[in-house]
């Protein structure tokens, strides 16, 4: 029983295609976040969802974006695919207790997304 | 800006070595200190963290040294193994704001 999971595992597409990434946690946690790690294994966020709302978005091309059905669920929407966007997206999702915070993010298998 | 520096990027050790990775922070306000290991293919995993309250803290093999005044810590792996061989990020945060900033990782391998 996976705790986070990731479809599709791979995704190679064209240049200027649309393509989405689903993020499903079974944890029961209230926030969820995307990754983007690049080839040189830098992890940066991107977005950051509390209970369905964005909480956090960094400086990332409107050519993203994210969508949460609901808590359980983060998908990554993008755009007109360029060759920068290559990268592994990871999802994470973490439990906010009122006043004391775990912070401890629990991250899923990733998805390695080539664009030629 | 990088607001989490680590070092070094690689590092390779015989087995049974005591691999050393240190992280330097510059916001004071961060109160929460996790270390994540990474293997090819697989998502960051929480291995150990700590607080600012206390100096050190150990969780089996790994110890996690902090020094709040000079705004740095480090991992520690004792007695290193090549299942140790991974990559390796810390990171801070400040509670109850969830996100975390990564230092750019090092990547171990621990030679049989």
């Amino acid at each position: 029983d996976t705790a986070v999971s990731q479809t599709p595992k791979y995704l190679v597409t064209q240049m200027g295609n649309d393509k989405s990434i689903k993020c499903e946690q079974n944890l029961g946690h209230d926030t969820m976040y995307w990754y983007k790690q690049d080839s040189k294994k830098f992890l940066k966020i991107m977005f950051s969802y509390n209970n369905k709302e964005l909480i956090i978005n960094e400086t990332v091309p409107n050519r993203f974006s994210p969508k949460s059905p609901d808590k359980a669920h983060l998908n990554l929407h993008i755009n007109s695919l360029e060759l920068g966007d290559s990268a592994v997206y990871f999802c994470a999702s973490s439990q906010e207790v009122a006043g004391a915070s775990t912070d401890t993010q629990y991250f899923g298998p990733g998805t390695r997304l080539t664009v030629l | 800006q990088q607001q989490v520096k680590q070092s070094p990027q690689s590092l390779i050790v015989q087995k049974g070595g005591i691999p050393i990775i240190n992280c330097a922070y510059e916001n004071t306000a961060f109160d929460y200190f996790p270390w994540y290991q990474q293997f090819p293919g697989k998502g960051p995993a929480l291995l150990i963290a700590i607080r600012p309250d206390v100096s050190e803290k150990k969780e089996g093999r790994f110890t996690i040294s902090f020094n709040k005044s000079a705004k740095q810590f480090s991992l520690h792996i004792m007695d290193s193994q090549p299942g140790d061989s991974a990559t390796y990020f810390c990171a801070a945060s400040i509670s109850g704001y969830s996100t975390l900033t990564f230092g750019k990782g090092t990547m171990l391998l621990v030679s049989p």
